[in-house]
C-alpha cells in the first residue's frame, strides 16, 4: 500500500542554518506530494505541493522537488528562522474522488536564536 | 479564506461518557475527514465522508462513529470514551479532485 517515510526528529538548528528534512514515499501510479506545517497549538496548513515528477513546490523560502527516480520529496530551506519552529509533515495522495492523504509521522524542527 | 472550525480546543471527559466532536467548514467542500494525531504516529484517518449521509471507515475506525446530516458539518462520536482515545483530533475538508486539505485547529481530548 501507499506509505510515507520521513526523518525522525527533533531537528535542532541555529538561526540562519540550512535545513533538510528527508521524505521518501511508496505509491502506485503518480501521486501528488505535499508538505504540511503545524505551528504550536494550531492545525495543519499546506506549505507546498507538487503534482508531477520534476515539479518543484516552493513557499516562504521552503522548496521541495518531486523526484520519481528516487521516490523522494525532501524539504529544504536555505536559512531558517526561529519562527520556522514547527512540526513538518510529508504527505501524498493518489487523488480520486475522496482525496485521502497518507501522512508521514512528522518531524519537529526547533530553531534556536 | 477557507475556514474549518472545531467546537472545542480542549475537552476533558470521563471513561464511558459519550463524546461529540463537531466540525464545520464554510466552503461547500464535498469531502470531510477526521484524524487523530499522536506523538510518533503522525496523523491517522478515522473516518471520512464524501457527501451528506455518506461515510467510509478510515484506518482506525474502532470505537468511533460519525454523522454528516448537512454538507458543512461532520461530527465525530465516541460512543463510550476510553483512556486510549486521549489524543488530538483534527478535522479537514477538501473539494473533490483538489489536492489541498484544509484543517481545523484541533481538539485536544483527555479521557480520565
Amino acid at each position: 500500500g501507499n506509505s510515507v517515510t520521513q526523518m525522525e526528529g527533533p531537528v535542532t538548528l541555529s538561526e540562519e542554518a540550512f535545513l533538510t528534512i528527508n521524505c521518501t514515499y511508496t505509491a502506485t501510479g503518480y501521486p501528488s506530494l505535499f508538505w504540511y506545517v503545524q505551528y504550536p497549538g494550531e492545525g495543519l496548513q499546506l506549505l507546498l505541493k507538487a503534482t508531477k515528477a520534476d515539479d518543484k513546490g516552493s513557499n516562504k523560502g521552503f522548496e521541495a522537488t518531486y523526484r520519481k527516480e528516487t521516490t523522494s520529496f525532501h524539504l529544504e530551506k536555505g536559512s531558517v528562522q526561529v519562527s520556522d519552529s514547527a512540526v513538518y509533515f510529508c504527505a501524498l495522495t493518489n487523488g480520486g474522488a475522496t482525496n485521502k492523504l497518507i501522512f508521514g509521522t512528522g518531524t519537529l524542527l526547533a530553531v534556536q536564536p | 479564506d477557507v475556514k474549518v472550525t472545531q467546537s472545542s480546543r480542549y475537552l476533558v471527559k470521563r471513561t464511558g461518557e459519550k463524546v461529540f466532536l463537531e466540525c464545520v467548514q464554510d466552503m461547500d467542500h464535498e469531502n470531510m475527514f477526521w484524524y487523530r494525531q499522536d506523538p510518533g504516529l503522525g496523523l491517522r484517518l478515522i473516518y471520512f465522508s464524501y457527501d451528506v449521509k455518506m461515510k467510509e471507515k478510515g484506518d482506525i475506525p474502532e470505537g468511533y462513529s460519525v454523522s454528516r446530516e448537512k454538507k458543512e458539518r461532520f461530527s465525530l462520536i465516541l460512543e463510550s470514551a476510553s483512556t486510549n482515545q486521549t489524543s488530538m483530533y483534527l478535522c479537514a475538508s477538501i473539494w473533490a479532485n483538489s489536492g489541498e486539505q484544509y484543517f481545523g485547529p484541533g481538539t485536544r481530548l483527555t479521557v480520565t
